[in-house]
């Protein structure tokens, strides 16, 4: 696609429910990032992808969070019995590639998937 | 650890200032550093990397080693440059981006 899609764009849910949110990165890139970001904070790491391997997932706040890249090119952001805490955006950015520290890998970013968790 | 740190929340400055947004961080290795804009109901977008050594939209940020700072600068301040400012890091082995708190830049008529 032109840029990087995110769906839903808004999700309301209840505390305990099961969520997804997918990310279709831009054709042909095979880095793929999941950032969240809160009020007044800035994106915070949560897992990145090369291909369909995740290469870090460090940042993953607990177990209830997981994401899948089965195919190399979309990505779903899975999170289980959800909580308040949970409320945020979920930022999704892809890059041509994430191995080579040749200075021409940048981000380009999703609109977002906003998340409220009533 | 990465770090980046951006000490103003808000930075307010009137048309045609000179505006400088700081930006410290920590790392041990040569790090990439990156500005990110989002602009008023847009998305998080690249502006400037010090790998490219470029002025977007009449920007600069100098690397400085040194003093582990990215300052994100301007010489005459526009209107339409009010959005949020977030530095960003990658390391050189890690292919993490880790992003500052951000600074809220508005520019006053």
């Amino acid at each position: 696609g032109a840029g990087v899609s995110q769906t839903p764009s808004n999700k309301v849910t209840e505390k305990g429910k099961y969520v997804e949110l997918r990310c279709d990165p831009i054709s042909g890139h095979t880095a793929l990032y999941w950032y969240r970001q809160s009020l007044g904070q800035g994106p915070e790491f949560l897992i990145y992808f090369q291909g369909t391997g995740a290469a870090d997932d460090s940042g993953l706040p607990n177990d209830r969070f997981f994401a899948v890249r089965p195919e190399g090119s979309v990505s779903t952001l899975k999170i289980q019995r959800t909580e308040r805490g949970d409320s945020a955006m979920y930022l999704c950015a892809s890059s041509p590639r994430g191995t080579s520290f040749s200075g021409a890998n940048v981000l380009t970013f999703g609109a977002g998937s906003r998340l409220t968790v009533l | 650890a990465q770090r980046v740190t951006q000490p103003e929340k808000l930075l307010s400055v009137f048309k045609g200032a000179p505006v400088e947004l700081k930006c410290n961080y920590s790392y041990s290795g040569s790090p990439e550093l990156f500005w990110y804009v989002q602009y008023s109901r847009q998305r998080l977008q690249l502006l400037l990397r010090h790998i490219s050594r470029e002025s977007i939209k009449g920007f600069t940020a100098d690397l400085n080693k040194g003093e582990t700072s990215f300052h994100l600068k301007k010489p005459f301040a526009q209107e339409e440059d009010s959005a949020m400012y977030y530095c960003a890091l990658r390391d050189a082995y890690g292919q993490n981006f880790v992003f500052g708190p951000g600074t809220r830049l508005s520019v006053l008529p």
